[in-house]
């Protein structure tokens, strides 16, 4: 069974950084690419980054191109993001997801339970 | 930036179908991808290149993707379909998009 767990959220001031982390097991890892898709309060999916298996490509959006950084350490079954420079407009539940994809991405099979990331002073 | 966008809200009675557009200029070019969240719920995969469902989802969920639109359609409708559906497609392979969302109420 596929199990996706995220941590590291909370609330953090404008400006600040936070690193997100994303369990994972029930798969072979390293085989599939991994992404971050973001739902701020009451408003709809949007889709924040995603990185393909081996960890050699990566893809962002552009409202944080710059500001997050994805990662992966396959040894760990973990995903990464890394979120700096943030900003009230990132306030949102972030969603670990798995693609069905391996060295480029497809779509999102399977997804995290998700976890609040809040940016106020 | 590619846009898809959809309807913000269905509205189905029980036992009927009920279909939901997603357009994005030459959508029909590219594969399309369809999300169901329940509220309080996370995202669930519902179709898979333009009109392929994963293992679990009901057969009352059909996909199909031509010219600037692509449309899931929701056969004999049940109570528990009512989410927000999300489109999603790629643009120019670097970069994921979501549809605006579409509420479906069934009453």
């Amino acid at each position: 069974e596929v199990q996706l767990l995220e941590s590291g959220g909370g609330l953090i001031q404008p400006g600040g950084s936070l690193r997100l982390s994303c369990a994972a097991s029930g798969f072979p890892f390293s085989n599939y690419a991994m992404g971050w898709v973001r739902q701020a309060p009451g408003k709809g999916l949007e889709w924040v980054s995603e990185i393909i298996g081996s960890g050699g490509g990566t893809y962002y959006a552009d409202a944080v191109r710059g500001r997050f950084t994805i990662s992966r350490d396959n040894s760990k079954n973990t995903l990464y993001l890394q979120m700096d420079s943030l900003r009230a407009e990132d306030t949102a539940v972030y969603y670990c997801a798995k693609d069905a994809g391996d060295w480029s991405p497809a779509f999102l099979d399977y997804w995290g339970q998700g976890i609040l990331v809040t940016v106020s002073s | 930036s590619y846009e898809l966008t959809q309807p913000p809200s269905v509205s189905v009675s029980p036992g009927q179908t009920a279909s939901i557009t997603c357009s994005g200029d030459k959508l029909g070019d590219r594969y399309a991808y369809w999300y169901q969240q329940r509220p309080g719920q996370s995202p669930v995969l519902l179709i898979f290149q333009d009109n392929k469902r994963p293992s679990g989802i009901p057969e009352r969920f059909s996909g199909s993707n031509s010219g600037n639109t692509a449309t899931l359609t929701i056969s004999g409708t049940q109570t528990m379909d009512e989410a927000d559906y999300y489109c999603q497609a790629w643009d120019s392979n670097t970069a994921a998009v979501f549809g605006t969302g579409t509420k479906v109420t069934v009453l």
